[in-house]
């Protein structure tokens, strides 16, 4: 059980240059969600999905788009990367929404020169 | 969303009790309140959560004020591993679009 994984752990990318981060969860979870950490600062909510095929914006979506074509998967893509999106990228899983805990993955650190 | 406050910073010694506070004067009554920290390098893990009730788990005992303005995570023995950055978040239970929302949090050392 590997629980949460993303890849890849590290990224350099050139302003304007697109990727794909990719999250994977073995635990059957309904939700998934995108975050982004800046240095010094809690997390922000980019985008969230709550089950195969839906997604939903959160707090930061700009710049940003996602899907989740397959139930274990969500994808954030970056179309045309900015310095201000240099950051670190972290993708959670949870049974439901509500009361249920969040398992992180163990991040991808992006910068884009 | 309701909001928490807590302070930036805060030192044990190891082996030592640490008892980190966090404010929350406009909960409202389907807010649960949860604990999670986060260690150098790494995603955030989940810590603890309750709603009325002080909680207890392997990890660290939660307390909570009986008007739940305020609660406090308590962990009993501090370790050096105990070092990372702990967040109190609210999360309303009835409200199923909503998702954690992460403040600064504190950010625990731990001294040998």
């Amino acid at each position: 059980n590997a629980g949460v994984t993303q890849t890849p752990k590290f990224r350099v990318l050139k302003t304007g240059q697109s990727m794909t981060l990719l999250c994977a969860q073995d635990m059957n979870h309904e939700y998934m969600y995108w975050y982004r950490q800046d240095p010094g600062m809690g997390l922000r909510l980019i985008h969230y999905s709550v089950g195969e095929g839906t997604t939903a914006k959160g707090e930061v979506p700009d710049g940003y788009n996602v899907s989740r074509l397959k139930k274990q998967n969500f994808l954030l893509g970056l179309e045309s990367a900015a310095p201000s999106q240099t950051s670190v990228y972290f993708c959670a899983s949870s049974i439901q929404t509500g009361n249920y805990e969040q398992y992180f993955g163990p991040g991808t650190r992006l910068t884009v020169t | 969303d309701a909001k928490t406050t807590q302070p930036n910073s805060m030192e044990s010694n190891e082996e030592e009790p640490v008892h980190l506070p966090c404010n929350h004067s406009t909960i409202s009554g389907t807010d649960y309140i949860h604990w999670y920290r986060q260690l150098p390098s790494q995603g955030p893990e989940y810590v603890i959560h309750g709603l009325t009730s002080n909680v207890n788990n392997r990890m660290a005992s939660l307390a909570i004020a009986e008007d739940r303005k305020s609660s406090t995570l308590i962990l009993h023995r501090a370790t050096l591993r105990d070092a990372a950055v702990y967040y109190c978040i609210l999360r309303d239970v009835d409200n199923y679009g909503q998702n954690f929302v992460f403040g600064p949090g504190t950010r625990l050392s731990v001294l040998p």
